[in-house]
């Protein structure tokens, strides 16, 4: 039961544009959102965050959007450079429950951008 | 201040034999989550320890696998017997607090090969 989607397996984007990821999340008890950046060989690192109580978070180039009713996030970089070319989680957190830090993730998409 | 230390950082095992993978928190952390991630996969939790705790293993496999975060020294992943699916890499995150907006910092994993 897949609980964090992000249904793109890669995304390819022009250095200088805009790169845009997506993540859907089924679990309406998920209170917090992050996101998490892995180079190949490295564990992730965290990228940026959001609290449900937002629907907006920025930190220089990157924008995390968040839409509760379509229980839909996205992850907005701009603009894009070569070196944020790496696979991109997005990971859920729920308010319930005993593991206030446990990080359900998604999948992951391959961001590969291009000079 | 030293990040999260795992070790190995690559671990080859024979079908039968035992892997033990640690892992150091960063200074002054006391909440310990291991992953794995499976090739072609994102990351799943399997346990999450305080000191002395295991307050959440639902992501543990039932048999083979334990973990432990003794009052002294590194968390430990014990996997018994390993399997060839056992071949993954393992991941630590460590975090200060277990609250809900706290971030996670994580190792650069351990990569167990299963021959």
């Amino acid at each position: 039961d897949q609980q964090v989607k992000q249904n793109s397996p890669s995304l390819s984007v022009q250095e200088g544009r805009i790169s845009i990821l997506n993540c859907d999340y089924t679990n309406s008890m998920f209170d917090y959102f992050l996101w998490y950046k892995k180079y190949p060989a490295e564990g992730p690192t965290f990228l940026i965050s959001i609290s449900s109580i937002k629907d907006k978070n920025e930190d220089g180039r990157f924008t995390v959007f968040l839409n509760k009713s379509a229980k839909h996030l996205s992850l907005h970089i701009v603009p894009s450079q070569p070196g944020d070319s790496a696979v991109y989680f997005c990971a859920a957190i729920s308010a319930g429950g005993t593991s206030y830090g446990k990080l359900t993730f998604g999948q992951g998409t391959i961001l590969t951008v291009h000079p | 201040n030293a990040g999260v230390m795992q070790n190995p950082r690559h671990l080859v095992r024979r079908r039968g034999q035992e892997a033990r993978l640690r892992c150091s928190p960063m200074k002054g952390h006391s909440h310990v989550y291991w992953y794995r991630q499976l090739p072609e996969e994102g990351l799943k939790f399997m346990v999450y320890l305080q000191k002395e705790n295991i307050i959440d293993e639902s992501g543990m496999p039932k048999e083979r696998f334990s973990a432990e975060f003794p009052k002294e020294g590194p968390s430990i992943l014990r996997i018994q017997q390993v399997v060839r699916g056992d071949s993954a890499a393992y991941f630590c995150a460590s975090s200060q607090t277990d609250g809900l907006n706290t971030e996670a910092f994580f190792g650069q994993g351990t990569r167990l090969t299963v021959v």
